[in-house]
């Protein structure tokens, strides 16, 4: 079955960098696009980024362009999140998800805390 | 970007009695290769989001058929027969049509 292990959340000062992990098992991972959303605390879903199985195409939302990079490494079945210069608003649970457009498969999330 | 807008925000609900959900994007959902990137999510306190219903009306497996997705264009709808105790939690739905793909406020399923 499907499983999407996010690693590497934790607690960092605003400006600094953290970088997210996810260990994806249970189908062909070179084959699928790949993607990143957040969940504030108490509150809605925001697509942040996706991938695609080749790294070729990739996408960010406005609030993350030019801070985060998206990448991949198909030979560990891994995704990754690099992201700098964080704020509060970046504040939130990151999840894993398998394909973009129909979001079949979420991870159980990691919570990034940015605070001083 | 496409806003999605969900009503209610909060709803109430009768064990055993139908509920639905309304969700209206600001531009149409349908895309260039025919589909329409309409999907519906569900999410308990403490849990990621798990998908419910994909492109309108398709249900994903193990999910109950007392779930249903209808809808065409801009507004869509989740409709749940007789609710369960275990369909408490909070409603997303979510388009997948236009880039930066959005979700709606949620909606929030309580047992009365």
């Amino acid at each position: 079955q499907v499983q999407l292990v996010e690693s590497g959340g934790g607690l960092v000062k605003p400006g600094g960098s953290l970088t997210l992990s996810c260990a994806a098992s249970g189908f062909t991972f070179s084959d699928n696009y790949m993607s990143w959303i957040r969940q504030a605390p108490g509150k809605g879903l925001e697509w942040v980024s996706y991938i695609s199985g080749s790294s070729h195409d990739t996408n960010y939302a406005d609030s993350v362009k030019g801070r985060f990079t998206i990448s991949r490494d198909n030979a560990k079945n891994s995704l990754y999140l690099q992201m700098n210069s964080l704020t509060a608003e970046d504040t939130a649970v990151y999840y894993c998800v398998k394909n973009t457009r129909v979001a079949a498969y979420w991870g159980q999330g990691t919570l990034v805390t940015v605070s001083s | 970007d496409v806003v999605m807008t969900q009503s209610p925000l909060s709803l109430p609900v009768t064990l055993g009695q139908p509920a639905s959900i309304s969700c209206r994007s600001s531009q149409s959902l349908v895309y260039s290769d025919g589909n329409i990137y309409l999907n519906w999510f569900h999410q308990r306190p403490g849990q990621s989001p798990r998908r419910l219903i994909y492109k309108v009306s398709n249900r994903d497996s193990g999910v109950p058929d007392r779930f249903s997705g209808s809808g065409s264009g801009t507004d869509f709808t989740l409709k749940i027969s007789r609710v369960e105790a275990e369909d408490v939690g909070v409603y997303y739905c979510m388009q997948g049509t236009h880039w930066l793909w959005t979700f709606g406020q949620g909606t929030k399923v309580e047992i009365k």
